[in-house]
């Protein structure tokens, strides 16, 4: 098993440009989460899913949209990019229920916004 | 959930023991605790967790104490491979959301 993948690896962006950053898990888990961590900081969850085609807001969810039309994929939008946006992004995916809080976590996506 | 408090660094020597503490004072009856790490720039690793009872599994230990006010998990025998940050995580199971801290940087020294 690949476990969590996340595209592109690396991203720099400018203020204003969208883009989307692709996770994706091939262990048929139910739910799935995006993660921002800034320097030195811990993670901040943005949005998550309990299954294909729920999402729900997170600690931090402005200036990002989610979707979950499959049980595999969970794309993170940007729309309009902000400096505020420089970032390490994980995505996580857990079985769910009792098992939400083991997480299997992508190797992330470094995106910076100038 | 319950506030977490972590000492923000720890030095270990390799192949003895590292014991890293985790505060939960206000730990209520439903909220159990985990334990993540991260290794430089890459994706947090589930380690172990428990509510009452002490846990083992291949990585670590986790002794919860009698009054679950604080655990301590213990890797038996640190290897170069184990630094990282450590993170103690009080959850219920009323809310699906992670809420990491600044966690413990552990530095395991050769």
């Amino acid at each position: 098993n690949a476990g969590v993948t996340q595209t592109p690896k690396f991203r720099i962006l400018k203020i204003g440009q969208s883009m989307t950053l692709q996770c994706a898990q091939d262990m048929n888990h139910n739910y799935m989460y995006w993660y921002r961590q800034d320097p030195g900081m811990g993670l901040k969850l943005i949005y998550y899913s309990v299954g294909a085609g729920i999402t729900d807001k997170g600690e931090v969810p402005n200036g990002y949209n989610v979707s979950r039309s499959t049980t595999e994929d969970f794309p993170l939008r940007l729309e309009l990019a902000a400096p505020s946006q420089t970032s390490v992004y994980f995505c996580a995916s857990s079985w769910g229920g009792a098992h939400s809080y083991e997480q299997y976590f992508g190797p992330g996506t470094r995106l910076t916004v100038t | 959930d319950a506030k977490t408090t972590q000492p923000p660094s720890m030095d270990c020597a390799e192949g003895r023991a590292a014991n890293l503490p985790c505060n939960h004072s206000t730990i209520s009856g439903n909220e159990y605790v985990y334990w993540y790490r991260q290794i430089h720039s890459q994706g947090p690793q589930y380690i172990i967790h428990g509510l009452k009872n002490n846990e083992t599994n291949e990585m670590a230990s986790l002794i919860i104490t009698e009054d679950r006010k604080s655990s301590t998990l213990i890797l038996p025998h640190a290897t170069l491979r184990d630094t990282a940050v450590y993170y103690c995580i009080v959850i219920s199971g009323a809310t699906n959301k992670l809420i990491f801290g600044t966690g413990t940087l552990l530095a395991v020294q050769p």
